[in-house]
């Protein structure tokens, strides 16, 4: 049973440039949601999206933007990336909002 | 406002209890999680608690919540090496179409041998 994917791994970017990270929910699925993670500190919320919708936004700049597909994949985009992105992007899964969310590895964003 | 809190470090020896303890905020929260980070990994979701609760035992782990105080308890029987990791509590934070997990800063557990 495949747990949430996310893709790639690691990245390494410049600043000013933009990303594109990638997640796969867990099969049947419906909620993605986005955290960041920096070094030290507990994961904050970034987006949530229900049913291709988003859902929510946390307090991060018009820079990040994200989308669902209809196959419930999401992906988040950062533009203009700045030192302080650099962080630990996890990717969260859940059948409907508010009960069990599972999170995949997360992809390692390190921006030079 | 939104804002979970952890003690930031906790050190036992094998085979010890450990209790992880967690303030967190919100009274109306409806669900608190327990979440499992080791270097270099995603979350890992341990356990959750229902507000309705006081209790909750799985295998050697047990949730305590005091809902008055707002604290919540993990606490681990039989403490192994392979324990050691940060580990995170979270309230969920309900606002008109959307919830999300507010996360304290994490414990680190180092479990000596």
């Amino acid at each position: 049973d495949a747990g949430v994917t996310q893709s790639p791994t690691h990245l390494i970017k410049t600043r000013g440039q933009h990303v594109t990270l990638r997640c796969s929910p867990i099969s049947g699925h419906k909620s993605v949601s986005w955290y960041q993670q920096v070094l030290g500190q507990g994961p904050q919320f970034i987006f949530q999206y229900y049913e291709k919708e988003e859902r929510g936004r946390g307090n991060f700049p018009d820079r990040f933007s994200a989308r669902q597909f209809p196959n419930y994949s999401s992906e988040l985009n950062v533009n203009a990336l700045l030192l302080g992105d650099s962080a630990l992007y996890l990717c969260a899964s859940s059948v409907d909002r508010g009960v069990e969310a599972f999170f995949g590895q997360g992809t390692r964003l390190t921006v030079v | 406002g939104e804002d979970v809190e952890q003690s930031l470090f906790l050190s036992v020896r094998e085979g010890d209890s450990s209790v992880i303890n967690c303030t967190y905020t919100d009274s109306s929260s409806t669900y608190l999680y327990w979440y499992k980070q080791e270097p270099g990994a995603g979350l890992q979701l341990l356990t959750y608690i229902f507000s309705n609760m006081d209790m909750k035992q799985d295998q050697r782990l047990t949730v305590l919540l005091n809902k008055k105080d707002k604290h919540l308890s993990l606490r681990i029987a039989d403490t192994q090496t392979g324990d050691s990791a940060i580990y995170f509590c979270a309230e969920v934070l309900y606002g008109g179409a959307t919830n999300k997990l507010i996360f304290g800063t994490g414990t680190l557990l180092a479990v000596q041998p």
